[in-house]
């Protein structure tokens, strides 16, 4: 499987500290992507790296992909509250994703 | 912002009930797939369709499942005789390319309960 796994499980942090949250996959990717998920909600995609990119940015986001390694990391910088939910990252080929199975982060006030 | 909308979002139904599932992707997108997460578990994928036919299906999309898109906006997918491990949610997806290098756009989803 190609399945994306992300580690830790669960992460719990106070508001204002960074996040950072990791991935790893089994096969060669196209992409990789990042997504949000609240709880009970649906899945809010965060960003994309493309499997020639090493590291990209989306305002508090931060991604690392290393093809080499098979990995990715998210971090989240200055957390806010409203950043607890759970992350997923998910491998693309062909048509579909690979979701793994996420870490569920709470942001502490 | 154009956003994937799904509905109902909560569908309870009897065992060997027929249930459709509706989706309105994003309008300009052309690949639409349906992905489904079972309580306290990964997303898994469906079936993807391109151009009125199916693209790709995991081993779970067996002869129970169908997917059809009846009108220029509508995406559905029918489960024809539900089970009780079909309770979950279903997320439907757009993007705007086939490609792998494509962004998805996730609806809200729909929960089925198999009672």
């Amino acid at each position: 499987s190609q399945q994306g796994e992300e580690d830790p499980q669960a992460l719990s942090i106070q508001e204002g500290e960074n996040a950072t949250m990791n991935c790893s996959y089994k096969t060669s990717i196209n992409n990789l992507q990042w997504y949000r998920q609240n709880s009970g909600r649906g899945l809010v995609h965060l960003i994309l790296i493309r499997s020639n990119e090493r590291e990209k940015h989306s305002g508090r986001l931060r991604v690392t992909l290393d093809t080499s390694k098979k990995s990715s990391s998210l971090l989240i910088t200055a957390s806010r509250a409203a950043d607890t939910a759970s992350y997923f990252c998910a491998t693309a080929n062909d048509y579909k994703l690979s979701f793994g199975a996420g870490t569920t982060v709470t942001v502490r006030a | 912002e154009p956003e994937v909308t799904q509905t109902p979002s909560h569908q309870v139904t009897q065992m060997g009930q027929e249930v459709i599932l509706r989706c309105v992707p994003i309008s300009n997108h052309l690949y639409f797939y349906w992905y489904r997460q079972i309580l306290g578990q990964k997303v898994e994928f469906l079936v993807s369709f391109y151009n009125n036919e199916i693209s790709e299906k995991s081993e779970i999309f067996d002869d129970q499942f169908s997917v059809e898109r009846p009108d220029g906006s509508n995406f559905t997918l029918k489960i024809r005789s539900t089970k009780l491990e079909d309770s979950a949610m279903y997320f439907c997806a757009s993007s705007e390319q086939g490609s792998s290098t494509d962004t998805q756009y996730f609806g809200p989803g729909t929960r089925l309960t198999v009672l």
